[in-house]
């Protein structure tokens, strides 16, 4: 059984660092094909695409944060973590992470999510 | 980017009635070197987080019921509840996983009429 995680602050103010856990469990980071993906969702609005990161270590990121966002994993600890720098108030949302696995990149399992506000 | 638009951005339905949710494409989902189309379907209930409920444009995930169809190609793409129950109610999302960086559709709220 697959099952996902994630972990953090809720509260934040400008300019801070987020630094979000995803701890999962049910699948190997280090099995081929594997990934976790960040997804975002600000309150009432869309879906939108963080970061991935795959067995191998390659990531991808969202090019309209893509210098503010690190994604980094621990395979022993069942872990990956993201970071996104520089948090303003537009930053406020629900944060998952969630699994995928293969070529595809859909996303078949996820956490419940965990909502971070950002405000002085 | 590729851009994801759905259609409608809101639908209201009789139980038991069919609902059709329209996902257009900036470009072409579809990768000729296998004939798949890189489109999937997310369906999201209030205070959940989404689930998946089709991959490859038309494969249903395992344990989704038959009633949840899904069909297009290229770039215009459907979702199809054929007879909708009350557990239905919530927000459906295309998603293109054909080119990085991953987009979502703006989401479609589905109502009981």
């Amino acid at each position: 059984q697959i099952t996902l995680k994630e972990s953090g602050p809720t509260l934040l103010k400008p300019t801070q660092t987020l630094t979000l856990t995803c701890t999962f469990s049910g699948f190997s980071l280090s099995t081929g094909g594997v990934g976790v993906g960040w997804i975002r969702q600000p309150p009432g609005k869309a879906l939108e695409w963080l970061a991935l990161i795959f067995w191998n270590d390659n990531k991808h990121y969202s090019p309209s944060l893509n210098s503010r966002l690190t994604v980094t994993k621990d395979t022993s600890k069942n872990q990956v973590v993201l970071t996104v720098t520089n948090m303003d108030p537009v930053d406020t949302a629900t944060y998952y992470c969630a699994h995928k696995t293969g070529i595809e990149k859909f996303f078949d399992y996820w956490g419940q999510g965990t909502l971070v506000t950002v405000s002085s | 980017d590729i851009v994801m638009t759905q259609s409608p951005d809101s639908l209201a339905v009789s139980l038991g009635g069919r609902a059709t949710i329209s996902c257009e494409s900036s470009q072409s989902l579809l990768y000729s070197a296998n004939n798949k189309n890189y489109l999937a379907w997310y369906q999201q209930k209030a205070g959940q987080p989404p689930k998946l409920l089709i991959y490859w444009a038309s494969t249903r995930e395992s344990g989704v019921p038959d009633r949840f169809s899904g069909s297009g190609s290229g770039t215009d793409f459907t979702l199809t509840i054929s007879s909708l129950q009350a557990e239905d109610v919530a927000v459906y999302y295309c998603q293109q996983y054909s080119s990085i960086p991953i987009t979502f559709g703006q989401g479609t709220r589905l109502e009981i009429e």
